[in-house]
Order: structure tokens, then C-alpha cells, then sequence
């Protein structure tokens, strides 16, 4: 059974870079599938930010592509999220999560990781 | 694509039948999943494709619908059922979300 953790730091300055890592247990990141960033917050409910293949091909919401790097270390079942200069709408809870197709397009994300809240703030 | 969920919140006991509305702005086929949320929980999948049940999902949970409009239906409420529920469109990238219906205790 497939487990992803988020782990990372809860606060984050205005104009910094927030950086979280999900962690794949239970399984190989090198499996076929896609893993996902989605955060929630309380105005803007759900939102997909990007996707990474084992590979290194990524995808990306164009509402956040100009500020979002997504990168993979195979050898450690790690994928990681770069959100550059950001600002107190940036304040979420932040999953990682898995696909088997590419931006879940024709599928669904499953499972989930557990979620962190990381707060934009001075 | 935007998916519009109805009604926002709602308010049921324990037994009851609910439905949940979703609408999409673009003809999505049969591409629509839903999703519970817990309290402090992640989301977890319930239906995908429309009217396929995930595996472990009770029955009492059903989908349906296509193109533009889609149904979430819990047969006969029970106490773990009460929790928010989401839409998400799988037609095209990038994946969207409605903005949840939360359901509650009468």
C-alpha cells in the first residue's frame, strides 16, 4: 500500500521560497504514475499546482507555472515543490498525491498524503 | 474548466437519502470523480469516471451523470458519511475542483 508524507517548514516569509518534499513509501517512485502537488485553501478550496514523472517531465497549472519548480530523487522516493516569492495567498495546506495519467486527465488522484500547512507570514 | 457544486452545504440525519449537484462549464463526458474530506483528513477518492465505485467505497455511495451534469447520491446516510464533498473534472488539464458541499447533522 502506497504512502505519501509531506514534510517541510510551517512558515514561510513574504517573498520567499516555500520548499516541501513528499516521501514515497510503500512503493517505487519509478512506477508508472504521476505525482501531484494540490493545496486548499479556505478562499480557494482545491487546487492542482503540477506534476512530476519519475522520468523528470513535469506539468504545471498555468495559474502558478511562472513560480513553480516540481523535481524527483529516485534515490530517495522523493519528489519536491519550489513556490517562489510568495505572498500571504499562498497560505495552504499542501498535499502531495498520485495518478496514474498524466494531470489525473481520464483517472483520479489516489492516495493522498496527509497534508501540511505551511502559513505565509513575516 | 469550472465545476460548480450545489448545494453549499446541506443538512441531513442519520438515514436520510442526499444527493449532491455538480455542473460543469464544458461537456466533461463521463470524466468526473468525487471525493470525501474529513476534518483534518486529506481528500479521499469515492467515485471516479462518473458512476464507478472505488474499491473499499460502501454502496450506499453512487454516481451519475455525463456531460455537464453529475449526481453524488448517499442511499441511507450514516454517521461517518457527514463530512464535505468534492467534485473534481478528470475532461482535461488542468484539474479542477468545486468548491465543496458540506454535509451536516440535522
Amino acid at each position: 500500500q502506497v504512502q505519501l508524507q509531506e514534510s517541510g517548514p510551517g512558515l514561510v516569509k513574504p517573498s520567499g521560497t516555500l520548499s516541501l518534499t513528499c516521501t514515497v513509501s510503500g512503493g517505487s517512485i519509478s512506477s508508472s504514475k504521476w505525482w501531484s502537488w494540490i493545496r486548499q485553501t479556505p478562499g480557494q478550496g482545491l487546487e492542482w499546482i503540477g506534476e512530476i514523472y519519475h522520468g523528470g517531465r513535469t506539468n504545471y497549472n498555468p495559474s502558478l507555472k511562472s513560480r513553480v519548480t516540481i523535481s524527483v530523487d529516485t534515490s530517495k522516493d522523493q519528489f519536491s515543490l519550489n513556490l517562489r516569492s510568495v505572498t500571504a495567498a499562498d497560505t495552504a495546506v499542501y498535499y502531495c498525491a498520485r495518478a496514474s495519467l498524466p494531470a489525473a486527465v481520464e483517472d483520479y488522484f489516489d492516495p493522498w498524503g496527509q497534508g501540511i500547512l505551511v502559513t505565509v507570514s513575516s | 474548466i469550472q465545476v460548480t457544486q450545489s448545494p453549499s452545504s446541506l443538512s441531513a440525519s442519520v438515514g436520510d437519502r442526499v444527493t449532491i449537484a455538480c455542473r460543469a462549464s464544458q461537456n466533461l463526458n463521463k470524466f468526473l470523480n468525487w471525493y470525501q474530506q474529513k476534518p483534518g483528513k486529506a481528500p479521499k477518492i469515492l467515485i471516479y469516471a462518473a458512476s464507478s465505485l472505488q474499491d473499499g467505497v460502501p454502496s450506499r455511495f453512487s454516481g451519475s451523470g455525463s456531460g455537464t451534469d453529475f449526481i453524488l447520491t448517499i442511499s441511507s446516510l450514516q454517521p461517518e458519511d457527514f463530512a464535505t464533498y468534492y467534485c473534481q473534472q478528470s475532461y482535461s488539464t488542468p484539474a479542477t475542483f468545486g468548491q465543496g458541499t458540506r454535509l451536516e447533522i440535522k
